[in-house]
């Protein structure tokens, strides 16, 4: 079974511009994750979606969003980005929405000037 | 919010030796994990618990739920190179969604 997929791998932006990340979660999964990882803060979670609908978000500002599609993957935009946005944004697929075990891709490396 | 405490924050060894870290909550989880992270990659799940008191192996990894559910701890015997990483535990608590993540053991091996 193939694992979780992050497209782009590494991205730089510039200050002001807006980014959109892309997850495809492992076959039959259902909930997807998004986590931003510093080395400041570390893991830190964003949100969590199932079904098409965000479950559960954590203690980011609104220029954080994300949606699902009907076939799980996901999508996660940051819009306005700043200097402290620079992190490796990390996906995770899981069967359920209980989160019980979440699977990670391999982030996005994003570094913003 | 939840605090997950995991130390030592760092660690060197000589190849052959064991290893211990562990991981304390501020409240009570009903599902630990231990990941393991590479330079430039995602966290990949070495252990998941699910039970207080479980004692759980994957080859020369050994993971505990401890018995209060406010503890775990992750042994590796006789490490080897390849076991350099960052070591990070998680946790979930009664009636919550969301994992939180300890800030990691990095650790280092000798040859």
């Amino acid at each position: 079974k193939a694992g979780v997929t992050q497209t782009p791998r590494y991205l730089i932006k510039t200050r002001g511009q807006q980014v959109t990340l892309s997850c495809s979660p492992i076959s039959g999964h259902r909930s997807v994750s998004w986590y931003q990882q510093t080395p400041g803060q570390g893991l830190q979670f964003l949100f969590e979606y199932f079904s098409e609908t965000q479950r559960n978000k954590g203690n980011f500002p609104g220029r954080f969003s994300g949606r699902q599609f009907s076939n799980s993957r996901s999508e996660m935009n940051v819009s306005t980005l700043e200097l402290g946005d620079s992190a490796l944004y990390l996906c995770a697929s899981s069967p359920s929405t209980q989160q019980e075990t979440q699977y990670f891709g391999p982030g996005t490396r994003l570094l913003v000037l | 919010g939840q605090q997950l405490n995991q130390s030592p924050q760092s660690m060197f060894i000589q190849e052959g030796e064991d290893v211990s870290m562990n991981c304390t909550s501020s409240s009570i989880f009903n599902t630990w994990l231990w990941y393991k992270q590479d330079p430039g990659e995602g966290p990949v799940l070495l252990i998941a618990l699910y039970k207080a008191g479980e004692l759980t192996s994957n080859g020369r990894l050994t993971a505990q739920f401890g018995i209060t559910r406010k503890d775990s701890f992750l042994n590796i015997s006789a490490s080897i190179p390849s076991d350099v990483g960052i070591y990070f535990c998680a946790g979930r608590g009664a009636g919550s969604y969301q994992l939180t993540f300890g800030k990691g053991t990095k650790l280092s091996v000798i040859p």
